[in-house]
């Protein structure tokens, strides 16, 4: 079984919608990350967790919000998509070898959203 | 705030032959610098990663990469490349973020393809 896993993989919505991406890890790390993949821009944060009750906005924040329901678990919201919102989101973890800056991130395999 | 460059969008090489990926960032202190592959629906795994010490560092598949502070590049290299090495190949630096906070910022990416 993977150690970072999405769910859904793939969503369909329309703007306006309210939409949940969840992320679950079984890696036992404390630290979780959601970043946006766009063509031609890389991978860009969203949010990140030291912990569950750490939340920090990463560089592209508005529009979205989060929630640490336990270690394992780190969900993504989208309260009103927008089509501009249509990405790959990814989820990743790390665990506590030295800063942040030092650990190794662990990838889920993505969802991808589409925003009609 | 430190930025990451990878000039080149999209590299074909022949299997077998030799490949350089190139990677300049720009950071105002020693930086922590890592490269990670994302293969076709998959998530990010990282290759290599460097800290300090040694500037030629080894990674898992066979490839490695060279620090150079002088030219502010941390190029990626394999000397024979295999069918399966076909994927997208992110460079990453460690840094202080607007927030305070260290994060990693990736390059744009750089898709290899690999004809027999």
């Amino acid at each position: 079984d993977a150690d970072v896993t999405q769910t859904p993989r793939n969503r369909i919505t329309k703007t306006g919608k309210r939409i949940m991406l969840e992320c679950s890890q079984t890696k036992g790390h404390d630290r979780m990350y959601w970043y946006r993949q766009d063509p031609g821009l890389g991978l860009r944060l969203i949010y990140y967790s030291f912990d569950v009750k750490d939340i920090n906005k990463g560089e592209i924040s508005d529009g979205y919000s989060v929630s640490r329901q336990a270690q394992a678990k780190f969900s993504l919201s989208l309260e009103s998509a927008i089509p501009n919102q249509t990405a790959l989101y990814f989820c990743a973890t790390s665990d506590r070898v030295g800063g942040l800056a030092t650990d190794t991130q662990y990838f889920g395999p993505g969802t991808r959203l589409t925003v009609l | 705030a430190q930025s990451v460059t990878q000039p080149d969008i999209h590299i074909t090489v022949s299997e077998g032959a030799s490949l350089e990926l190139r990677c300049n960032y720009s950071y105002g202190a020693t930086p922590y610098l890592f490269w990670y592959v994302q293969s076709p629906g998959q998530g990010l795994q990282l290759l290599l990663k460097y800290f300090s010490g040694d500037t030629l560092v080894q990674g898992i598949k066979g490839f490695e990469a060279e620090f150079k502070r002088s030219q502010s590049s941390f190029n990626l290299r394999k000397p024979s490349v295999h069918w399966s090495d076909a994927a997208e190949y992110f460079c990453a630096v460690a840094g202080i973020s607007n927030f305070g906070n260290e994060k990693l910022t990736f390059g744009t990416g750089t898709r290899l393809t690999i004809i027999p």
